[in-house]
């Protein structure tokens, strides 16, 4: 399986600070995927990359912005957080639109 | 924009038996994948099956097979001799030929009674 490390697993901050979270890949996927997890939701496309430097929003993209300045890392910023964005997020990869994503484990953040 | 649906929040199903999970989206690409997520109480998302839309044959992984009518845009999961390790959430997946364009149900809550 695509080796897919996020960091943290867990944050607790609060309102108005900033945020950064961090996706990691060892498998050079060329798609990179943040979502974002909440109850009765699934999982909502926040942003997303087809290559280095090459990024687009999804349908939840409000309040964030993302950064691919290599191939192996994605870092999602919420540049003020808002409880709102409390939720758990997921990074994926992917191979190609024929192939699966890869989900890492998780970051569960919380605003208060 | 395309969407997807799964229209049973929760379903439950006897160890050993059948269950059925339903999936219908709404595209108006007539190349995609779909694919069927499992995510148990360990927050791991891990892939069940997948079903390119150009193939008209059924894909089939052991005990996880689908129905994919891609007139009715409908992909549903049957779990054949449900096992307890099979209790999870599963989610319906689209991708579309771009990158932005993928897509996940709300999910569906499956509880296996022993």
């Amino acid at each position: 399986d695509a080796g897919i490390t996020q960091s943290p697993r867990h944050k607790v901050t609060e309102t108005g600070t900033p945020v950064t979270l961090r996706c990691h890949q060892t498998e050079n996927h060329r798609y990179m995927y943040w979502y974002r997890q909440d109850p009765g939701h699934g999982l909502r496309l926040i942003h997303y990359s087809y290559g280095v430097k090459d990024t687009d929003k999804g349908e939840v993209s409000d309040g964030y912005s993302v950064s691919r300045s290599k191939t192996e890392d994605f870092l999602l910023t919420l540049e003020s957080a808002t409880s709102s964005q409390t939720s758990v997020y997921f990074c994926a990869t992917e191979d190609g639109p024929h192939q699966p994503q890869h989900f890492g484990d998780g970051t569960r953040l919380s605003i208060l | 924009a395309q969407t997807v649906t799964q229209s049973q929040p929760e379903m439950s199903v006897q160890e050993a038996e059948t269950v059925t999970l339903s999936c219908t989206y709404d595209t108006s690409e007539s190349d995609y994948y779909l694919f069927w997520y499992k995510q148990p109480p360990s927050r791991q998302m891990i892939l069940v099956i997948r079903q390119e839309a150009y193939k008209q044959q059924n894909a089939t992984e052991n005990r996880f097979s689908v129905n994919f009518q891609k007139a009715a845009k409908s992909f549903s999961l049957k779990i054949s001799d449900s096992q307890l390790g099979d209790a999870a959430m599963y989610f319906c997946a689209y991708r579309g030929p771009n990158a932005g364009k993928s897509t996940f149900g709300d999910g569906t809550t499956l509880t296996v009674k022993p």
